[in-house]
């Protein structure tokens, strides 16, 4: 079972929608979440972090974060075609100091 | 301001060669990381160092070195190239983490690596 769990994807969205991009992460004691955006051939791209259960925006993004449930979500609303890229999540596992575990990345493509 | 900085861009190297990856930093961060990522395996981590002095495994250090050799400057070196080691390597910064939680990583530009 891998630590940090994503959806490959594709997920598919139109123009204009609510994109929802889930992870799940297998120990209870991480402190700390991140979600990167990747466009094909570019380096990943931080986009959010959140350290506390709840909600965090920030402009079209929101971060959700279920610790007892040991889940992570970033909503995109009014998705746009520019947000189609791989997405990736990135935890800080348990008392591991520095080291974040990424997941494999979800591809979302937004539908003109 | 660069960021974190990655050379060559673009390698081609036959197996049994050996070569060295360069990164540097101008953020000032007390941590770097090296990553390679494959298609379908997303990004995992290869080396580490936490701070200027320190260099620490991580999940593929198998036929890798690392090097701190400043604050600024991380490198990687294959002493002996193999086809497996055919991938994109990314080069990472940041704050070193507290008690309670990680700063986040930046990454260069990757370098695209062919062993054949």
């Amino acid at each position: 079972q891998k630590e940090v769990e994503q959806n490959s994807g594709p997920l598919s969205v139109p123009e204009g929608a609510i994109a929802s991009l889930n992870c799940t992460y297998s120990d209870r004691g991480s402190q700390s979440f991140f979600w990167y955006r990747q466009y094909s051939g570019k380096s990943p791209e931080l986009i959010m972090s959140i350290y506390s259960n709840g909600d965090k925006e920030d402009g079209r993004f929101t971060a959700q974060l279920n610790k007892a449930s040991q889940y992570v979500s970033l909503l995109i609303r009014d998705s746009q075609p520019s947000d189609s890229a791989t997405y990736l999540c990135a935890v800080n596992l348990g008392n591991a100091g520095n080291m974040l575990t990424f997941g494999g990345g979800t591809r979302l493509m937004v539908k003109p | 301001n660069a960021g974190v900085t990655q050379t060559p861009k673009f390698q081609v190297l036959k197996t049994g060669q050996s070569m060295t990856l360069q990164c540097a930093q101008d953020m000032n961060h007390n941590s770097m990381y090296w990553y390679r990522q494959d298609p379908g395996m997303g990004l995992r981590l290869i080396y580490y160092s936490a701070s200027e002095g320190t260099t620490d495994k991580g999940e593929v250090p198998n036929g890798y070195n690392v090097s701190r050799l400043n604050k600024r400057e991380f490198s990687l070196r294959l002493e002996s190239a193999a086809p497996s080691q055919t991938s994109v390597y990314f080069c990472a910064s940041s704050e070193r983490a507290s008690k309670y939680s990680n700063q986040p990583q930046h990454f260069g530009d990757g370098t695209r690596l062919s062993i054949l």
